[in-house]
C-alpha cells in the first residue's frame, strides 16, 4: 500500500528557518515524482514543485521559486520542504503527492508562522 | 502555465441528483488530468486520474470523461457523503495546475 507520512504542526515565528518532511513506503520511492502542495486557510490548492528522488532534480512552480527548497533523501525515502526565513504568508497546509497510478496524498502539515 | 476553470464554482443539490462539475483547461493537455475530492479538515483523495481511470476503492458513482480541453467529473447520485470540494488538476506540463474548485452543498 503506497503511503506517505509527513511530520507534525509546526509553530514558528517569522524570520525562522524551517524543514517539513514525508517520507514514502509501499512503492519504489526513487523512480517517482513527489509534488508538494500548499493551502492556504479557506483557499484552494496550490502546486508547489516536484521533485525526481532519484537523481533529486527539483521543478518548481514560478510562483515559488526563490522561495522554498525541495529536497529528497532516498536512502530514508524521504523528501523535504524547506524555507529559510519564514513569512507570516506562509501560514497554510503543505501536502505532499506522489503519482503512481493515480495519486496519493500525504496527511498534511500545518505550518503557522505567528509572531 | 495552463489555466484550469472549473464550472460551477459552487452548486447546491439533493441527495439522489445527477451531479456534473466541469474543467476546462487554456490549453490542450491530452487526457494529464487528474480530479479530487476534499473534505473540510481532510486530506484530498484522488477520484480520477488520466481524465476518466477511477482510482482503486472509489466508488462506480464517480466518472470521468473528456480529453484535450473539457473534462466532466459526474457523480451519479449524490450521497451525503459525497458534500466536499472538488478540484481538477493538469499534469501535463509544469507548473502543474488546479482549477480553483467546486463546492458541493446540500439543498
Amino acid at each position: 500500500e503506497v503511503q506517505l507520512v509527513q511530520s507534525g504542526a509546526e509553530l514558528k515565528k517569522p524570520g525562522e528557518s524551517l524543514k517539513i518532511s514525508c517520507q514514502g513506503s509501499g512503492y519504489s520511492f526513487t523512480n517517482y515524482w513527489i509534488a508538494w502542495v500548499r493551502q492556504m486557510p479557506g483557499k484552494g490548492l496550490e502546486w508547489m514543485g516536484i521533485i525526481y528522488p532519484s537523481n533529486s532534480k527539483a521543478t518548481y512552480s514560478p510562483s515559488f521559486q526563490g522561495q522554498v527548497t525541495i529536497s529528497a533523501d532516498k536512502s530514508i525515502s524521504t523528501a523535504y520542504l524547506q524555507w529559510s526565513s519564514l513569512k507570516a504568508s506562509d501560514t497554510a497546509i503543505y501536502y505532499c503527492a506522489v503519482k503512481v497510478a493515480g495519486t496519493f496524498w500525504g496527511q498534511g502539515t500545518l505550518v503557522t508562522v505567528s509572531s | 502555465d495552463i489555466q484550469m476553470t472549473q464550472s460551477p464554482s459552487s452548486l447546491s443539490a439533493s441527495v439522489g441528483d445527477r451531479v456534473t462539475i466541469a474543467c476546462r483547461a487554456s490549453q490542450g493537455i491530452n487526457n494529464f488530468l487528474a480530479w479530487f475530492q476534499q473534505k473540510p479538515g481532510q486530506a484530498p483523495k484522488t477520484l480520477i486520474h488520466a481524465a476518466s481511470n477511477l482510482q482503486s476503492g472509489v466508488p462506480s458513482k464517480f466518472s470521468g470523461s473528456g480529453s484535450g480541453t473539457d473534462f466532466i467529473l459526474t457523480i451519479s447520485s449524490l450521497q451525503p457523503e459525497d458534500f466536499a470540494t472538488y478540484y481538477c488538476q493538469q499534469y501535463y506540463s509544469y507548473p502543474w495546475t488546479f482549477g480553483q474548485g467546486t463546492k458541493v452543498e446540500i439543498k
